[in-house]
């Protein structure tokens, strides 16, 4: 059984660009979150999805958008970033019952300049 | 508005004394708890979990308690060990999310 695996670790992007963060979801697990986590605070949800379709979304901008793949991998991207955007982003899935717990990636650590 | 404050940035426990960290929200409406640990360089990991329907729930050294008048919630470690030392979260689900507390560094000393 494989675990919760993002892709890149680290990311360096200037003012304006786009980037693309993977996540590919443990086995047999059909629903992945995506987080931003801020230096200092806890993560803040960004959206879900389910079955390659958002199932809800936090309280972020439409320049964050994202993908679910058949296989349950998903992308989250991030369209003319800015300064704030540096954080460390976090992948989760789970499956679908309500009292399932998440299982994270290590994460993305993206840094704006 | 944080629905889930961790009040306490900060925890230093004797490794074999009893570690607590606390967990307040302001949502009636979360039926759902779970405490995630964190090492540096790593995603959260699960620890454990409680419904509101329940006050206590075990699992070895951890123990999670559960206060809904005061919407309240800790968490114990007995004993302490030198492997616990990490940034806990809390959270709570509300439908399709977690919210998150900012989380407690806990730090055993020797």
């Amino acid at each position: 059984e494989t675990g919760v695996t993002q892709s890149p670790t680290h990311l360096i992007k200037t003012r304006g660009q786009q980037v693309t963060l993977r996540c590919s979801s443990q086995s047999g697990h059909n629903t992945v979150s995506w987080y931003q986590q801020a230096l200092g605070q806890g993560p803040q949800f960004i959206f879900q999805y389910y079955r390659e379709e958002e199932n809800g979304r936090g309280n972020f901008p439409p320049r964050f958008s994202g993908l679910q793949f058949p296989n349950y991998s998903s992308e989250l991207n991030v369209n003319a970033l800015e300064l704030d955007d540096s954080a460390l982003y976090l992948c989760a899935s789970s499956l679908p019952s309500e009292n399932t717990e998440a299982f994270f990636g290590q994460g993305t650590r993206l840094t704006v300049v | 508005d944080q629905q889930v404050k961790q009040n306490s940035p900060s925890l230093s426990v004797q490794e074999g004394r009893i570690s607590i960290l606390n967990c307040d929200y302001t949502n009636s409406m979360f039926d759902y708890f779970l405490w995630y640990k964190k090492y540096p360089a790593e995603g959260p990991t699960f620890l454990i979990s409680i419904s509101s329907i329940k006050d206590k729930n075990e699992d070895g050294r951890f123990t999670v308690f559960l206060n809904k008048s005061a919407k309240h919630l800790s968490l114990h470690i007995v004993p302490s060990q030198p492997g616990d030392s990490a940034v806990y979260f809390c959270a709570a689900r509300s439908n399709y999310q977690l919210i998150w507390g900012a989380g407690t560094k806990l730090i055993i000393k020797p």
